[in-house]
């Protein structure tokens, strides 16, 4: 059973659009995090979120947190080549750390 | 410079072979993890430890070893490797054990096993 559930598993757009990807659960987490991981490397953090309703920006990314606490979203605004990527979603299950299969974004110049 | 370094980055070997790939951190950070990452399957952890001495099975802990002796070291065994053992491996480290911290992680060991 997948606790985080990413969607879409693929995306590719023209630079210049804007997107919106996701990470849902059925379960309740008391924080999330977003990774993002480019060919050859390991994962780095963009964001953590930990409240209800939390809204986070970083430039012309854009992270919430569910009211609920059981999903997340990342919309990043006018996608730039640089944004390509595998998109990572991580959140606790007692003391292990779990991450959702991931969204595989590729921007169009 | 704050960082998680692993060896060797690439790695081929036969089934059956004893292997062992080493992680080091040097932000004395607690919690240190091995993931696996495969296609279709994500980063799935393997083994976690909250810190020195104390080590627990993530969720595939199977066909794996792993110890904690120092804080800064935790290599990752495998006594008997297998093809489906063949992956990317990364070793990530965090202040503590809970997703509020950030993971730094490795550049990771592509492991090859024929």
């Amino acid at each position: 059973t997948q606790l985080l559930e990413q969607s879409p598993q693929f995306l590719s757009i023209q630079e210049g659009e804007n997107l919106t990807v996701y990470c849902n659960s059925s379960s309740v987490f008391s924080s999330l995090q977003w990774y993002r991981q480019e060919p050859g490397e390991g994962p780095v953090l963009l964001v953590t979120v930990v409240t209800g309703g939390e809204v986070k920006k970083l430039k012309r990314l854009t992270f919430q947190f569910g009211d609920a606490r059981k999903d997340s979203s990342l919309h990043i605004t006018a996608a730039q080549p640089g944004d390509t990527g595998l998109y990572l979603c991580a959140g606790n299950r007692d003391d292990k750390i779990i991450f959702g299969k991931g969204t595989r974004l590729h921007i169009l110049p | 410079e704050a960082q998680v370094t692993q060896n060797p980055r690439y790695l081929i070997t036969v089934t059956g072979k004893k292997l062992t790939v080493t992680c080091s951190q040097n932000m004395n950070h607690e919690y240190m993890s091995w993931y696996r990452q495969d296609p279709g399957l994500g980063l799935r952890q393997i083994y976690y430890s909250m810190n020195v001495e104390v080590t627990d099975k993530g969720d595939v802990p199977e066909g794996y070893k792993v110890s904690r002796k120092e804080k800064r070291n935790f290599p990752l065994i495998l006594e008997s490797p297998s093809p489906n053992q063949t992956s990317l491996y990364f070793c990530a480290s965090s202040l503590r054990g809970s997703a509020a911290y950030e993971q730094y992680f490795g550049p990771g060991t592509r492991l090859t096993v024929t």
